[in-house]
Parts: structure tokens; sequence; C-alpha cells
């Protein structure tokens, strides 16, 4: 079975732009969670979504948002970036909710300059 | 909101010892989940706990589940250097979100 991809691995971006990244999950998984990774900050959940519709939402400014098409993949969008957003951004699928093991994928690191 | 604490925040030892890290929320967890994160990689699910006081072993691995379902606690017995990396734990109540704490770092003296 196919692990989760994440497209693209790595990304630079300027202050001001906005950037799409995409995660495809594990065939057969609906749940797809959206995290930021920091050095200073750890794991920080961004939202969930789970058949197109978004579950559960994290502490971020509403620069961050995302969606999921019927077919289960995940994209988030970040508009005008800003320095802070530089980070590892980790998408993971589950069967059907959080409540289960979490299958992340490589992650998309994005550099803002 | 629901908060997890994972301490130490780092841990270095000499390949043979043991180590321990522990987990510990502000609200009763409906399961506790382990994971562990290599330098350079993504995070791996190591284990799920979901019953007050459960135990569970992998090889040299233990994991506990405390009896009121706040803490939980990963400890490893005569580390190997293949043990390397960040160990989390993530907290769930309900149908809410996944909480991580913010990791142990293991560096192991070889």
């Amino acid at each position: 079975k196919a692990g989760v991809t994440q497209t693209p691995r790595y990304l630079i971006k300027t202050r001001g732009q906005q950037v799409t990244l995409s995660c495809s999950p594990i065939s057969g998984h609906r749940s797809v969670s959206w995290y930021q990774q920091t050095p200073g900050q750890g794991l920080q959940f961004l939202f969930e979504y789970f058949s197109e519709t978004q579950r559960n939402k994290g502490n971020f400014p509403g620069r961050f948002s995302g969606r999921q098409f019927s077919n289960s993949r995940s994209e988030m969008n970040v508009s005008t970036l800003e320095l802070g957003d530089s980070a590892l951004y980790l998408c993971a699928s589950s069967l059907a909710s959080s409540s289960y093991e979490q299958y992340f994928g490589p992650g998309t690191r994005l550099t803002v300059t | 909101g629901q908060q997890v604490m994972q301490i130490p925040q780092y841990q270095h030892v000499q390949e043979g010892e043991d180590f321990t890290t522990y987990c510990n929320s502000s609200t009763t967890l409906s399961n506790i989940q382990w994971y562990k994160q290599r330098p350079g990689g993504h995070p791996v699910f190591l284990i799920q706990l979901v019953k007050s006081g459960e135990v569970k072993k992998q090889k040299r691995l233990t994991f506990q589940f405390g009896e009121a379902k706040k803490n939980s606690s990963l400890h490893i017995t005569a580390t190997q250097t293949t043990d390397v990396g960040t160990y989390f734990c993530a907290g769930n109540q309900g149908a809410q979100k996944l909480v991580f704490g913010q990791g142990t770092r293991l560096t192991i003296n070889p």
C-alpha cells in the first residue's frame, strides 16, 4: 500500500506571496490532518478534514485554509506569507479520525524569505 | 484548551542505559498515541493506549497509560543507537483534535 505523499517537498517563497501544498492520503483513508512543525513550537495542529468537511481547526490565523476533495486528497493554502510561516508542513491520514493512528507524509519544507 | 506537556525536552544517554519520557495532559484523554521521529524524517506511529492503567510492550519499549487517563510514559530499556530520535506523545479527547506534546529528543553516545 502506498504511503502518504506530499508535494512539493521543498518550497521557497517570499513574504506576501501565497502557497498551496498538496497531500494524497493512503488509499481508503478518509481523514486528513495538517500540522506545522517548527523547532520552537513542535507539532501544531492546523486542521482536520473528513469527507470534504473540516472537522477540527487549530489556533491559526485565517491566512491558513484547507480543503479536501471527493477522492480524499487535500490541499492547504497559506496566503500573505510571513517569515514566521517557515516550517515543515506535515500531512497525516487516518482511517476515520484522529482517534486512529496517523500516517504521516514526508512533509513540505517551506522557507519564506 | 487541552494541553499536553512532555518532559524532558532533551535526554542524552550512554548506549545501554535506560530512557523514560513522560507526558501529562490538562484534561482526561480518551486515548494517547506515541510517535517516533528520526532526524530528518517524519513522525511514525508506535502505539495507542486506550484503557485506564494500560501497559503495552514492544520489545524494549514499555508504554503506560495512567489510571486517571491524564498521563502516560514511554520507557526504553537498554537503549541502542537505533533509538535516536524525538518521541512524541499525542492526546485525543473524544472527537477533538489530536494534541501533541513538545517531544523528547533522545541522543545516544555509542
